[in-house]
């Protein structure tokens, strides 16, 4: 069974902090994607990332793909209170998605 | 892009009943798609993976008899929770691949069941 860590759980920062949300396996993936889940919603796909050490962006987002492939990180900066929300890390592997325990984040304005 | 259409997206029924929910793939062939439970604040966890065309393959601990999967055809996979109760109350998810599985899975709105 592969296990995906994600952390913090739980992360309530003020408008204009960043922030940095770690998923951490020790298990190789193929990729490992980013979702944002809102309330009473299927999780949206936010960036897959598939090269070991790559970076990529997304406005305010930076995600990065650990040089080994079992680990990766998301970072915000200058949160906003549209931020706000239940984030997914999910590990790909033999066809299959392993999520994490997801960081639920909560921007105050 | 690519969209998953899943109804309904609010039930309730009675303790004993059964309850279907069904996945379509709008603009793509799935031959695979997969199907989730989420419970409040807690993260997805696969159920069972459906295969177009055969038996689906559900994960250590779900029962089988009782979350029944069909998948007929290439755009529609069921789930249909079989005498439900008040315990199976969860979101249910379903998702889909397309193109090559590392870079493209999209999920459906959700289901939320309740079983009073």
């Amino acid at each position: 069974t592969q296990l995906l860590e994600q952390s913090p759980q739980f992360l309530s920062i003020q408008e204009g902090e960043n922030l940095t949300v770690y998923c951490n396996s020790s298990s190789v993936f193929s990729s490992l994607q980013w979702y944002r889940q809102e309330p009473g919603e299927g999780p949206v796909l936010l960036v897959t990332v598939v090269t070991g050490g790559e970076v990529k962006k997304l406005k305010r987002l930076t995600f990065q793909f650990g040089d080994a492939r079992k680990d990766s990180s998301l970072h915000i900066t200058a949160a906003q209170p549209g931020d706000t929300g239940l984030y997914l890390c999910a590990g790909n592997a033999g066809n299959m998605l392993t999520f994490g325990g997801g960081t639920r984040l909560m921007v105050k304005p | 892009g690519a969209v998953v259409s899943q109804h309904p997206s609010r039930v309730i029924c009675k303790s004993g009943t059964s309850v279907k929910i069904e996945c379509r793939s709008l603009d793509f062939q799935a031959t695979t798609m997969f199907w989730y439970r989420q419970f409040p604040k807690q993260s997805l966890m696969l159920m069972a993976t459906s295969n177009e065309g055969s038996k689906a393959t559900y994960e250590q601990g779900v029962e089988k008899d009782k979350f029944l999967i069909n998948h007929a055809s290439l755009t529609l996979s069921t789930l249909t929770v079989t005498s439900a109760h008040p315990e199976d109350s969860s979101f249910y998810i379903c998702s889909a691949h397309y193109g090559t599985p590392n870079y493209g899975y999209t999920f459906g709105s959700g289901t939320r069941l309740t079983v009073v």
